[in-house]
């Protein structure tokens, strides 16, 4: 079954810290992957996304992924995180094949704390 | 411009009670997904709609669960009657076309008592 794990639950960090959290997903086909982030009382929006292409994207709010297709991964970067960037992040991957296409399957988020 | 709208955006109810939950899209987008977040989890995808055709349904649990987008637009998803495990929070998302960015609305959190 096609399935999309994030590694860590809850990261907490200090700002100015840089940032890393790893996303990795089954299946070697064609996908489509995202990143999406809920900041605390608001809902689900786009940080990111990789369709084809460049595998480094540049996300909003200097938020950066890279595809790495050897690893099936898509790992989120910041270099230095502040306290706004407090918040739970979600992987998501479209497997993208047949009428299928468009759904999404999510990972169960992390956490991020991120300390003033 | 709007956003996707959903109301209520809290229901506690009962179980074996039957409970609505609505969802009206950003104008113009096709496409309509509702999704289910079960707490510490990610969202799972219930159903998505292509104007008012259910294209994909296969999450749906039917037996209880029930779906419909009447005149591609606004869209309700029912359960009856609901149960202890149906507490959850459940989204509404709309995008162009199955191929564009999904925007999501607030969602609504059931507890089932």
């Amino acid at each position: 079954a096609q399935s999309v794990s994030q590694h860590n639950h809850h990261v907490i960090l200090s700002e100015a810290a840089s940032l890393e959290l790893g996303c990795n997903y089954s299946y070697g086909g064609t996908v489509n992957l995202f990143w999406y982030v809920q900041y605390p009382g608001q809902h689900l929006q786009l940080l990111l996304k990789y369709f084809s292409g460049d595998p480094l994207v540049k996300g909003i709010k200097g938020f950066e992924a890279e595809f790495i297709k050897s690893k099936f991964s898509f790992n989120l970067r910041k270099p230095s995180v502040q306290w706004s960037d407090t918040a739970e992040y979600f992987c998501a991957v479209d497997f993208g094949y047949g009428g299928s296409q468009g759904n999404l399957i999510f990972g169960k988020g992390t956490k991020l704390s991120v300390k003033p | 411009e709007a956003g996707v709208v959903q109301s209520p955006r809290y229901k506690i109810i009962e179980k074996k009670q039957p409970v609505a939950f609505w969802c009206n899209p950003i104008s113009g987008h096709n496409t309509l997904y509702w999704y289910r977040q079960n707490l510490g989890q990610g969202p799972e995808l219930l159903i998505r709609y292509e104007n008012e055709e259910a294209v994909d349904d296969s999450q749906l649990p039917k037996d209880r669960f029930s779906a419909e987008r009447l005149k591609g637009v606004d869209s309700t998803l029912k359960i009856q009657p609901a149960e202890l495990g149906d507490s959850a929070v459940y989204l509404c998302a709309s995008s162009l076309d199955r191929w564009s960015e999904q925007f999501f609305g607030p969602g609504t959190r059931l507890t089932v008592l």
